[in-house]
């Protein structure tokens, strides 16, 4: 079957505007996680959605970013006025519980000039 | 201390050799146990999960130990092919998301 996707795969954009990364998850999937991964560091936790429960933000860099998600469908991270900082892959993966096997996406690269 | 710890490397190892890794982790209650795989600008993939009792998967072995709070990876008959960044993963360590992930070790098989 379909695996997590992702878009763009990869994202250049200048510094100061707004981006969007999009994350499709296995279906019926109703964990969904993003991760920010620095190149040649390790995974860094961004945020949590569980259901339809409220998301856990706490791993969020800044009040710039920001996700939603739809039910157990698609979600998409805002990163708003981007810095130099923020160029990373951008990996979204889905589990059927939390406890649960993780499967990641392709990641979308973002890099900011 | 870092929750979960594992030696960057590189490790460059000829091919055919064995080669094992350790990982530490810190939270005493941290219930599951799984290496992950990743693939140069890939995503990582799950490889084994890791049980009390050791598991064997072909040429992969992962062992857990509880007392001293790490779980360990060996590699036998390694191939080119397993070169990549091996992840330790804890889950229950406390993370939001219920999963800690330490940051990679490097493996180089080398011909």
């Amino acid at each position: 079957g379909a695996g997590v996707s992702q878009s763009p795969s990869n994202k250049v954009t200048e510094k100061g505007k707004d981006v969007e990364l999009r994350c499709d998850p296995i279906s019926g999937h109703t964990a969904l996680y993003w991760y920010r991964q620095r190149l040649g560091q390790g995974l860094e936790f961004l945020i949590y959605f569980q259901g339809n429960s409220a998301p856990d933000k706490s791993g969020l860099p800044s009040d710039r970013f920001s996700a939603e998600r739809t039910g157990e469908s698609v979600s998409t991270l805002t990163i708003q006025r981007t810095q130099q900082e923020d160029s990373a892959v951008y990996l979204c993966a889905s589990s059927r519980s939390r406890t649960e096997r993780r499967y990641f996406g392709p990641g979308t690269r973002l890099t900011v000039l | 201390r870092k929750e979960v710890e594992q030696d960057p490397g590189p490790f460059n190892v000829p091919e055919g050799a064995t080669v094992a890794f350790n990982c530490t982790y810190s939270n005493s209650a941290s219930q599951s146990f799984f290496w992950y795989r990743q693939d140069c600008r890939k995503e990582p993939k799950l490889l084994m999960s890791v049980y009390s009792s050791g598991n064997e998967d072909g040429r992969f072995t992962a062992q857990l130990n509880r007392a001293s709070q790490y779980i360990s990876l060996l590699i036998r008959d390694s191939k080119l092919s397993d070169s990549a960044t091996y992840l330790c993963v804890v889950n229950g360590g406390g993370g939001a998301d219920g999963l800690t992930f330490g940051k990679g070790t490097h493996l180089i098989i080398q011909p």
